[in-house]
This record gives structure tokens, C-alpha cells and sequence, in this order.
């Protein structure tokens, strides 16, 4: 089994339009977790962390089960912007200061 | 939070040519960086683990005489790609854990060997 996840997509969703993203993870020791995203050709850039509680920042909400080891991230009123690759990163099961990639979502947002 | 910064961004270069990536950390003290791979439409894939002072730690699969990588000090680690083929064409990308905060990632070195 893969370290982490996800949904393999893509997505092609329209404006305005509400989209949820999955990922599981096999290290269930596991404590960090993340999502980023990352536009083509382009370096991997943090959209939020995911805490135990679930958080949310503005149109973003994270969802973390341990008992299930999985994680989601909710996109509503989805922009043209919001177009890129969605990568679910959780920390090594060999090294706490290493974390491992998901293979990403692709999300298009539709006119 | 952390600033990474990774040259050169683009690399055109003949097969056989050892390629020579920089990466900098600009206003943490690493003692440890990260080396990443990717390839088209594949996630990032984790190749070795920059050790300030002390060799390098490479994934399973990742040849170490292939990816010479150096920390020779707390702000910087190199990664020469040697005798670069065309199969080594990737996106190489390079952060920095600053510990209790997420990664910082470079911009990232597009390799192209023809």
C-alpha cells in the first residue's frame, strides 16, 4: 500500500460549483499533515495545514480522522483560480521531518 | 516562515553534461534539505535527505554516485545530476524544514537534456 492517497481526478468542475477532495494515509503514527497546491510547472505551495478539529480558511475547509486515516479538503464557490494540482502531504513514517506526496488531484474550474 | 532559493530555474544541457543545482536556504539555518523529483503528471517524489556536515541520505532506488549532493555549510546543498541523460529530464525541487511549520520548497530546476 502507498503512503498516501488520494482520488486520482480529474475534477472538472464549473464556477461556483462545491468540490471535496480525499486522501488516505498508512502510517497511523502520523502527526503533520497538508495540503498544497500546485500550478503547472510550478513548486508545490502550502493552501493550509490540517489540524485534529478540522479547520477552515475562507472558501477552504480540512477535515482530519485518524481512526480512518483519511483527510479531505472542501472547496466551495469554486473559482477559475482554484485550477491546479491539489497534493495531500503527510510526514514520513521513517523521519518526522520528511514528508511524503501524494500523487495529487487535478482540479479544472470551468467557465 | 522560511525562504528557499534554487538556481539555476532552467537547464537545457547534452547528454553526458553533469548539471549542478544550488539550493539556499536565505534566512533559516538548515542543517538538513530535501531533495524531490518529478515527473510529468507524477507527484513529488522524495530522492534524498541533505545532511549539513555528513553524507547524504538517498531513498530506496535513488543511485547516490548518480546525485552527488554536498551541505558543505547551514544555507546551502547542491545536487549535480552527473553524466545526465535523457531518461534524468525531470523537474528537480529542493525545501527546507524549519521545524513545526510545513516545508519550503524553491522554485524548482526544469532539466532538459537532449
Amino acid at each position: 500500500r502507498k503512503e498516501v492517497e488520494q482520488d486520482p481526478g480529474p475534477f472538472n468542475v464549473p464556477e461556483g460549483a462545491t468540490v471535496a477532495f480525499n486522501c488516505t494515509y498508512s502510517n497511523s503514527a502520523s502527526q503533520s499533515f497538508f495540503w498544497y497546491r500546485q500550478d503547472c510547472r510550478k513548486e508545490p505551495k502550502l493552501l493550509m495545514s490540517v489540524y485534529s478539529s478540522g479547520n477552515e480558511d475562507g472558501r477552504f475547509t480540512a477535515q482530519l480522522n485518524r481512526a480512518s486515516q483519511y483527510i479531505s479538503l472542501l472547496i466551495r464557490d469554486s473559482k477559475l483560480s482554484d485550477s491546479a494540482t491539489y497534493l495531500c502531504v503527510v510526514n514520513s513514517e521513517t523521519s518526522y521531518d520528511k514528508v511524503i506526496f501524494g500523487p495529487g488531484t487535478s482540479l479544472s474550474v470551468i467557465p | 516562515g522560511a525562504v528557499v532559493s534554487q538556481h539555476p530555474s532552467w537547464v537545457i544541457c547534452k547528454s553526458g553534461t553533469s548539471v549542478k543545482i544550488e539550493c539556499r536556504s536565505l534566512d533559516f539555518q538548515a542543517t538538513t534539505m530535501f531533495w524531490y523529483r518529478q515527473f510529468p503528471k507524477q507527484s513529488l517524489m522524495l530522492m534524498a535527505t541533505s545532511n549539513e556536515g555528513s553524507k547524504a541520505t538517498y531513498e530506496q532506488g535513488v543511485e547516490k554516485d548518480k546525485f552527488l549532493i554536498n551541505h558543505a555549510s547551514l544555507t546551502l546543498s547542491t545536487l549535480t545530476v552527473t553524466s545526465a541523460h535523457p531518461e534524468d529530464s525531470s523537474f528537480y525541487i529542493c525545501s527546507v524544514y524549519p521545524g513545526n511549520q510545513p516545508q519550503h520548497f524553491g522554485d524548482g530546476t526544469r532539466l532538459s537534456i537532449l
